[in-house]
């Protein structure tokens, strides 16, 4: 099984600061990385797909690069309903594994 | 409006058997691939099981192999997981979710049945 290792697993942010969370594959997936945000108590929600597209309906100041094993979800100007956690799942292979999530909290 | 709603979660003890539900609506349900999803208390996401959207097609994680059983009834609108000889670890909320068009992720998901497992 492909192994994802988000880093960092803590965030501390404050409102309007950019932040960025890092996804690394324990060996190739191309582009086939998606990233979701989680709320307490709710389903996860898919913001990006295919690495750097932008689920539809998901505000700009969220974006996504990486290719190959390295990947990296970042947040522009975090607003007070980011604060979250966060996943990334690889879907090059089964199973579609996620990482161990990274949990932004406010400062 | 694309809608999940899971059923079917309880109580069950230690080698019981459960089976969740997932009704679709607001797409077409049969054009779809369709996953389960756990997530255990304070921890973070696991896949499950998978199927295609004839149904002709399944996957399961090693965790449930044997013991989980995954199918469909596209004429329902449905969506199901059988789940057997359940263990301490399996206690979770499973979550159902769409596979996106061209396989990009989950796009739309339910909220979500509590399975506890306990004597």
């Amino acid at each position: 099984d492909i192994q994802l290792t988000q880093s960092p697993s803590f965030l501390s942010a404050s409102v309007g600061d950019r932040v960025t969370i890092t996804c690394r594959a324990s060996q190739g997936i191309s582009s086939y990385l998606a990233w979701y945000q989680q709320k307490p108590g709710k389903a996860p929600k898919l913001l990006i797909y295919a690495a750097s597209t932008l689920q539809s309906g998901v505000p700009s100041r969220f974006s996504g690069s990486g290719s190959g094993t390295e990947f990296t979800l970042t947040i522009s100007s975090l607003q007070p309903e980011d604060f979250a956690t966060y996943y990334c799942q690889q879907l090059n292979s089964y199973p579609p594994t996620f990482g161990q999530g990274t949990k932004l909290e406010i400062k | 409006e694309v809608q999940l709603v899971e059923s079917g979660g309880g109580l069950v003890q230690p080698g019981g058997s459960l089976r969740l539900s997932c009704a679709a609506s607001g797409f077409t349900f049969s054009s779809y691939a369709m996953h389960w999803v756990r997530q255990a208390p304070g921890k973070g996401l696991e896949y499950v099981s998978a199927i295609s959207s004839n149904g002709g097609s399944t996957y399961y994680a090693n965790s449930v192999k044997g013991r989980f059983t995954i199918s469909r009834d596209n004429s329902k609108n449905t969506l199901y997981l059988q789940m057997g000889s359940l263990r301490a670890e399996d206690m979770a909320v499973y979550y159902c979710a769409r596979e996106a068009v061209g396989a990009n992720g989950a796009d739309y998901w339910g909220q979500g049945t509590l399975v506890t497992v306990s004597s």
